[in-house]
């Protein structure tokens, strides 16, 4: 079945470390890919997007992913996080024309 | 920046009454589309609308329609609420199709 995963429910950093968030899909063609964040009580906000050309992408907030199409994986990336970086993050497929999100990565941050 | 405004930040009602959730976007955008968020199931696609009196059936349309009279509203509308439809509901709005959408902050609708 067509799908988009994010297996790791909860992540837990410290401040300063590097962060690494995975993502991986499952549809015969390769999607278009996003990434987004939500903090809490607030909407989603778009990091980055992939949709051709150089697999790694830069995003805002210091934020960047990589595709990998060997792997089907859309995986985000941060060098250091920050405190406020705490949120949900999802990462979301366009196959067609519906958006598809994962179910989400929780990430917490600790002094 | 794109601004989504969606009318309720909480909303409590009780199972049989009819709800409306509002939103609005003011960029002027063609495109709109409801949401709903659960713990451990992501954002899924309820209704979304391309124009002005248009709309299509997300992946979730049961219990639910939609309102699109004016391009930059886009109302959701529970006919008979019920308690599982108690949730936090997403709007948002694209220039560009389902690519590069806009969120509002949500609403978190509890049905008792």
């Amino acid at each position: 079945a067509q799908s988009v995963t994010q297996p790791d429910i909860h992540i837990t950093v410290s401040e300063g470390a590097s962060l690494e968030l995975r993502c991986n899909y499952s549809y015969g063609a390769t999607p278009y890919l996003f990434w987004y964040v939500q903090s809490p009580g607030q909407g989603l906000q778009l990091l980055l997007k992939y949709f051709s050309g150089d697999t790694l992408v830069q995003g805002i907030k210091g934020f960047e992913a990589e595709f990998k199409r060997s792997q089907s994986s859309f995986n985000l990336r941060k060098p250091s996080v920050h405190w406020s970086d705490a949120a949900e993050y999802f990462c979301a497929v366009l196959p067609n024309e519906k958006l598809t999100f994962g179910t989400g990565t929780r990430l917490t941050i600790i002094p | 920046d794109v601004k989504v405004t969606q009318s309720s930040r909480y909303l409590v009602k009780r199972t049989g009454e009819k709800v409306f959730l509002e939103c609005v976007q003011d960029m002027d955008h063609e495109n709109m589309f409801w949401y709903r968020q659960d713990p451990g199931l992501g954002l899924r696609l309820i209704y979304f609308s391309y124009d002005v009196k248009m709309k299509e059936k997300g992946d979730i349309p049961e219990g639910y329609s939609v309102s699109r009279e004016k391009k930059e509203r886009f109302s959701l509308i529970l006919e008979s609420a019920s308690t599982n439809q108690t949730s936090m509901y997403l709007c948002a709005s694209s220039l560009e199709g389902p690519r590069a959408q806009h969120f509002g902050d949500g609403t978190r609708l509890s049905i008792l």
